[in-house]
């Protein structure tokens, strides 16, 4: 998701049901993503990755999928927990580039 | 955080000093990143190195410098021409900057008075 100024898109789930996070890249010629999660005052952590070559990959509770089509990329999260309330990065890296481009992050709020 | 370390995690400087942030990492990468990080923003990059003494500007270098002497260590200092230096100061390193991912170390908060 995209943000205005100070206001991070937020995304509400229950405790328990599945979560998902979506993400518009921005450069077609962008060959690996990243999601990471940041919780309140701390570093972002890497969560999982794709390169172009897949369109699918799972990891514990987690699963990305990428759709080069229409430039987009989700997070699914399985059996939402209350550790998992944190802000969500997707990130690209073009291919061949020393940078990686990160989006503004959507923030997940689980609900008891 | 993965073997990468910032220190201080908070940091209060008054307005026109300059004040370091440092970053070190023990993983053996070869490339390290600053970002700096608003409220409710993303992350936006200051400088990066992919090599010892070498680095580069990223989208925001102005009003900051950096040094990379050593491949474990690379310092930011924010300078007295940073306009607006209050903000949440990221380092990561990754082993290869166009393949690998980049691994955050846990920031440091600027807070200038």
């Amino acid at each position: 998701g995209e943000s205005v100024g100070l206001h991070l898109p937020t995304l509400s789930v229950q405790e328990g049901d599945n979560s998902i996070i979506n993400c518009a890249y921005s450069n077609s010629a962008s060959d690996y993503f990243i999601w990471y999660k940041q919780e309140s005052g701390k570093g972002p952590q890497f969560i999982i990755d794709i390169r172009s070559n897949m369109d699918k990959r799972q990891g514990q509770r987690v699963t990305v999928l990428l759709n080069k089509t229409v430039k987009h990329l989700s997070l699914q999260i399985a059996a939402t927990q209350p550790g998992d309330s944190a802000v969500y990065f997707c990130a690209e890296n073009l291919n061949r580039d020393d940078k990686i481009i990160f989006g503004k992050g959507t923030r997940l709020h689980i609900l008891p | 955080d993965g073997g990468i370390t910032q220190s201080p995690k908070y940091l209060f400087r008054k307005e026109g000093q300059n004040v370091t942030l440092s970053c070190e990492q023990n993983l053996n990468h070869d490339a390290m990143y600053w970002y700096r990080q608003d409220p409710g923003q993303g992350l936006r990059l200051i400088y990066y190195s992919q090599i010892v003494n070498d680095f580069q500007k990223g989208d925001i270098a102005e009003g900051y410098s950096v040094s990379r002497e050593k491949k474990e260590s690379f310092p930011l200092t924010v300078t007295s021409a940073q306009k607006n230096p209050t903000a949440f100061y990221l380092c990561a390193s990754s082993m290869d900057p166009s393949t690998d991912t980049q691994y955050f170390g846990p920031g440091t908060r600027l807070t200038v008075l």
